[in-house]
């Protein structure tokens, strides 16, 4: 069964533009909610996180947007660059440990 | 600081054949896991590791083993490879915080 369901399977943005990713959850044990970022031949890296005490939370051009009682929260970056061309996955866990993936969003930013 | 250090890097197998994927981690972190990413499905969860001697199933855990002997060191063994493994196999170690530090994968195929 899939417990994290993230939209869309890929999105293609222009420079400048705002690139929005989205996840929804099942699980309401789930306490922490990052984003992982991965290009080609690496391993994923955290890019961001929240827990679900805030709805949002800002860091530079990426925030994460957190509805709690719709079991969602979504991915928003502002004025998108050729270099966040890479694959962005939600992710959920409870008390720090298995932590459960979305199937990911291929994005590609247009110069 | 070398962070996760997964090899080998690439390995071929034939159906049948066993082997171990090796996993190192120098930061300390209690919780260790391993996934495997296929096209459209993301991250999926074999097995995790809270702690040295305590491992459990993820997701995916049929036809895989694991064992954690001491904290730096979380080896993935395939019994007897099928073409259905065919993966790219990541570990990772987190803090109690949940954040997961990848290692560079490590790609097989299993013919």
């Amino acid at each position: 069964q899939q417990q994290v369901k993230q939209s869309p399977q890929s999105l293609i943005v222009q420079k400048g533009g705002i690139s929005i990713i989205n996840c929804a959850y099942e699980n309401t044990a789930f306490d922490y909610f990052p984003w992982y970022q991965q290009f080609p031949g690496k391993g994923p890296a955290l890019l961001i996180a929240i827990r679900p005490d805030v709805s949002e939370k800002k860091e530079g051009r990426f925030t994460i947007s957190f509805n709690k009682s719709a079991k969602q929260f979504s991915l928003h970056i502002m004025d998108s660059q050729p270099g966040d061309s890479a694959t962005y996955f939600c992710a959920s866990n409870t008390g720090g440990f298995k932590t459960i993936f979305g199937a990911g969003t291929r994005l590609f930013v247009k110069a | 600081n070398a962070g996760v250090t997964q090899t080998p890097k690439f390995q071929v197998l034939k159906t049948g054949q066993s082997m171990t994927l090796q996993c190192a981690q120098d930061m300390n972190h209690e919780y260790m896991s391993w996934y495997r990413q296929d096209p459209g499905m993301g991250l999926r969860l074999i097995h995790y590791s809270v702690g040295a001697g305590i491992t459990d199933q993820g997701e995916v855990p049929n036809g895989y083993n694991v064992s954690r002997s001491t904290t730096e060191d979380f080896p993935l063994r395939l019994l007897s490879a099928a073409p259905s493994q065919t993966s790219v196999y990541f570990c990772a170690s987190s803090p109690t915080t949940g954040e997961l530090f990848f290692g560079e994968g490590s790609r097989l195929t299993v013919l």
